[in-house]
């Protein structure tokens, strides 16, 4: 079966410092990879998605960045964190290429909760 | 612009009752309709699907009605049990080049009251 794994759970920093949560894949190859963000009682934002490795597209500029270094390891960066960038990070992977039953839709990680102070 | 509206924003259910959830989209490029439930600090979990072309589908006590023609569809969860309270997200999805897109309603959060 498939796992996906996200980490830091948690994570507090103070504004202007770097960003770098990750994102891995168990279990299948050459998944879609998505980055989204959850503001508190809020929808869900898509971020980055991925189709491969090194192939990145973004949904909304903004002041992070995203990459795919390995098949099915996904990270999500930033320079210097702002205020605004706050929320809950999820990460999701979808399979490529098949359709019908629960192949068809997005398998969500744990989450990340950042507070920027 | 929002293509998926979702409603009510909360809702409270006695223990046993009926939870309704409504959604209507915009896209008629949409071929997936995922229902996610989401527990505090955790992240979703698909919950049950449905293509338009069904207009009903059934798991368990959780059940989703599709109106094609009028663009909406809902989500029924039968006998609710306090173990239900969550958020629970709908959702629209079309193949966009390789890749899902996958657009949410805005969450509906669900209170189910001894």
């Amino acid at each position: 079966s498939q796992t996906i794994h996200q980490w830091p759970a948690t994570l507090v920093q103070p504004v202007g410092s770097p960003l770098s949560l990750e994102c891995t894949v168990e279990g299948t190859s050459n998944p879609n990879l998505y980055w989204y963000r959850q503001a508190a009682g809020r929808g869900l934002q898509l971020l980055f998605y991925s189709v491969g490795i090194g192939q990145i597209s973004s949904e909304v500029p903004q002041n992070l960045s995203a990459s795919r270094p390995q098949d099915r390891q996904f990270i999500l960066s930033s320079k210097k964190l702002l205020l605004s960038d706050s929320g809950f990070y999820l990460c999701a992977w979808s399979v490529q290429g098949l359709a019908g039953g629960r192949a068809d839709t997005q398998y969500f990680g744990p989450g990340t909760r950042l507070t920027v102070l | 612009q929002q293509q998926v509206k979702q409603s009510p924003q909360s809702l409270i259910v006695q223990k046993g009752g009926i939870s309704i959830i409504n959604c209507a989209y915009e896209n008629t490029a949409f071929d997936y309709f995922p229902w996610y439930q989401q527990f505090p600090g955790k992240g979703p979990a698909l919950l049950i699907a449905i293509r338009p072309d069904v207009s009903e589908k059934k798991e368990g006590r959780f059940t989703i009605s599709f109106n094609k023609s009028a663009k909406q569809f809902s989500l029924h969860i039968m006998d609710s049990q306090p173990g239900d309270s969550a958020t629970y997200f709908c959702a629209g999805r079309k193949n966009s080049g390789g890749y899902q897109k996958v657009t949410f309603g805005t969450g509906t959060k669900l209170q189910v009251i001894p």
